[in-house]
């Protein structure tokens, strides 16, 4: 299973756009990248995810390096309402997600 | 469409006692995955079910268990239970969808069952 390691802790100021990084070295070459958030008290929502390539949705972009050891999660307008922890999950089995520690995102004013 | 739902929502019992949750997915979803979130441990996988069958497991004992019906619907059960096994208990259900040249399962969860151990 292929580790991520994220910051335990973020801030952005609301309309600022949110870069939330993910370190996966071990990343194999069927995992894919894929992000979920948490909202407090709710369960996880899926935001994105990417096997090699840069992708973008209506909530997010994520790009990831070449070598796919590393990734960034990038809310461009973060507003209040995206305060949350975010996992960044690497693995090959979507059916079974390895969630780790994720970055808590604090939207400021 | 209806989202995945879960009951009860919160749940008190005693040590010794066993508990019975329950998780309805989303219509058409035939793949149910259920989690257990603490504050120590975190989010951690404890089964996924795809047609009635056991298709993933995670590293729990042999107390926790689960099924799913023809409909899809699941339970999850947890025997004697223990102080540590005080959670949030979540439930997620899948579709495959097109990526990439191949599939990925976006899982919907629901909103959990709180269950306290005393």
């Amino acid at each position: 299973d292929a580790k991520t390691t994220q910051p335990p802790s973020m801030d952005c100021a609301e309309g600022r756009a949110a870069n939330l990084p993910c370190n996966h070295s071990t990343i194999s070459g069927n995992e894919y990248v894929y992000w979920y958030r948490q909202i407090h008290s709710q369960g996880p929502q899926y935001i994105i995810h990417g096997l090699k390539n840069n992708e973008t949705n209506e909530m997010a972009s994520l790009i990831i390096t070449e070598d796919r050891k590393s990734s960034t999660l990038i809310l461009p307008h973060a507003t209040l309402r995206d305060t949350a922890v975010y996992y960044c999950i690497a693995y090959w089995n979507t059916d079974k997600l390895i969630f780790g520690t994720g970055t808590r995102l604090q939207v400021f004013p | 469409k209806a989202g995945v739902t879960q009951t009860p929502r919160y749940l008190i019992k005693t040590r010794g006692q066993q508990v019975t949750l329950s998780c309805s997915p989303i219509s058409g979803h035939r793949s149910v995955s259920w989690y257990q979130q603490t504050p120590g441990q975190g989010l951690q996988f404890l089964f996924e079910y795809f047609s009635e069958t056991q298709r993933n497991k995670g590293n729990f004992p042999g107390r926790f268990s689960g099924r799913q019906f023809s409909n899809s619907r699941s339970e999850m059960n947890v025997s004697t239970l223990e102080l540590g096994d005080s959670a949030l208990y979540l439930c997620a259900s899948s579709s495959p969808r097109p990526s990439g040249g191949s599939t990925y399962n976006e899982q919907f969860f629901g909103p959990g069952t709180r269950l306290t151990v005393l």
